[in-house]
């Protein structure tokens, strides 16, 4: 049972923003820095946004992170076909001294 | 450039202990400020962080599997290891090995990842 909630689904046409939660607690998202990551079918996670909102070399821009609070979002633009897949948040929780990964969410391009 | 490559049985029986190991090329289990982590996957459901190595030597593990996992490294091979101990089908899952970054022992994410390698729990 995860403490990092997600919405199971999101969903869009090409070229129309997503935007994924992330809802957390003082000890994880409000304290620690939120990765976000990206799970193509039958793919390893691949690390989409770190620390501060920033991104790997080869993540495109339209892929950007916020935090406020105890909350977390991923936001994607310009929705494309490939960006079909599965989205994980992540941060330390200071509580269980332990990383802590979100529920998951599935996103479809329709 | 890093890259991880798991290893290990595919089929363990249950109480049996799954053993599994990741070889690290292009980075150094024993130097730098790493964490080298275990993932793991159960068909069709989410993420599980299962623990980490530092390049200490001190590793930190999920509570939920604290009393089962074990997680070591052999710098002469540039390799670390998993060892979960009494396994049951609930251990079924796709197991990743990721290099990780943090600070003071807390981890702040992995950056690079394994290919994964499947673990069935059957008789």
């Amino acid at each position: 049972q995860s403490v990092l909630t997600q919405p199971p689904s999101a969903s869009g046409a090409p070229g129309q923003r997503v935007t994924i939660s992330c809802s957390g607690s003082n000890s994880n998202v409000g304290n620690n820095f939120v990765y976000w990551y990206q799970q193509l079918p039958g793919t390893a996670p691949k690390l989409l946004i770190y620390r501060r909102n920033q991104r790997p070399s080869g993540v495109p821009d339209r892929f950007s992170g916020s935090k406020s609070g105890t909350s977390a979002s991923l936001a994607i633009s310009g929705l494309r076909s490939e960006d079909e897949a599965d989205y994980y948040c992540a941060a330390w929780d200071d509580s269980l001294s332990g990383y802590v990964f979100g529920t998951g969410t599935r996103v479809a391009v329709l | 450039q890093v890259q991880l490559q798991e290893s290990g049985p595919g089929l363990v029986k249950p109480s049996e202990t799954l053993s599994l190991t990741c070889t690290v090329a292009g980075g150094s289990v024993s130097s730098g400020s790493d964490y080298w982590n275990w993932v793991r996957q159960p068909p069709g459901k989410g993420l599980e962080w299962i623990g980490y190595i530092y390049t200490s030597g001190s590793t930190k593990y999920n509570s939920s599997l604290k009393s089962r996992v074990t997680i070591s490294k052999d710098t002469s091979k540039n390799q670390f290891s998993l060892k979960l101990s009494s396994v049951t089908a609930a251990d079924t899952a796709e197991y990743y090995c990721a290099r990780g970054g943090g600070y003071s022992y807390v981890l702040y994410g992995m950056d690079v990842w394994g290919q994964g390698t499947t673990v069935t729990v059957s008789s």
